[in-house]
């Protein structure tokens, strides 16, 4: 019963500092998501990738780059962390006529 | 530019009350509207919407899309303190999946 799987839960950088965010999905799924989400906003998406070897932009993709290990994993690097981008990420994996599919959540805080 | 847009941005009512909420798009090559409900953590699906006019149903909440408006809108009836949540609306195109900013509604007893 497991999904889509994200770690780690939380993480607190120092700005400056890098750091990788691991996403990985059970169900077979050629799409994956990263979004951000902000107070008092909805998820914005940052990088997506619609197949394994392809990655694209998103809404917001500045600062982060993002790697399609294989199916399963899509990671989302910060290569130097800044204050602007604490936030909570959510990784998503979507099938063509099937309703997205959300990890539990990364609560990042840059200081 | 492609985008999805909710109304209204906060709803406060009491229990009982029926509230619709709205969403509209602009985007390319649509493909499907989704509706979220999200508590404290990740977004729980409610409802998958492709088809104008056919509405879905699921207990109290119900929803239906509409083509030629480039609009959504999902019913909540009888609320229950335990709908308050954020709604989020959010439309697949092509290969991407974008959110609207979400309906924040606050049920009070």
């Amino acid at each position: 019963n497991a999904g889509v799987t994200q770690t780690p839960k939380f993480q607190v950088l120092k700005t400056g500092q890098s750091m990788t965010l691991q996403c990985a999905q059970d169900m077979n799924h050629n799409s994956m998501y990263w979004y951000r989400q902000d107070p008092g906003m909805g998820l914005r998406l940052i990088y997506y990738s619609a197949s394994e070897g392809t990655t694209d932009k998103g809404e917001v993709p500045n600062g982060y780059n993002v790697s399609r290990l294989n199916k399963r994993e899509f990671s989302l690097r910060l290569e130097s962390a800044a204050p602007s981008q604490t936030s909570v990420y959510f990784c998503a994996s979507i099938e063509v006529r099937s309703p997205a599919f959300f990890g539990q959540g990364t609560r990042l805080t840059v200081v | 530019e492609d985008k999805v847009v909710q109304s209204p941005l906060s709803l406060v009512v009491h229990e009982g009350d029926t509230v619709t909420l709205n969403c509209s798009y602009e985007v390319t090559n649509f493909r499907s509207l989704l509706w979220y409900k999200q508590e404290k953590k990740a977004p729980t699906f409610l409802f998958m919407l492709t088809s104008s006019g056919i509405e879905k149903k699921s207990g109290r909440l119900s929803s239906i899309l509409d083509k030629k408006e480039l609009s959504s809108i999902l019913n909540i009836t009888a609320t229950q303190t335990g709908d308050s949540a954020i709604y989020l609306c959010a439309v697949g195109f092509t290969d991407k999946l974008i959110f609207g900013t979400g309906t924040r509604l606050q049920v009070f007893p």
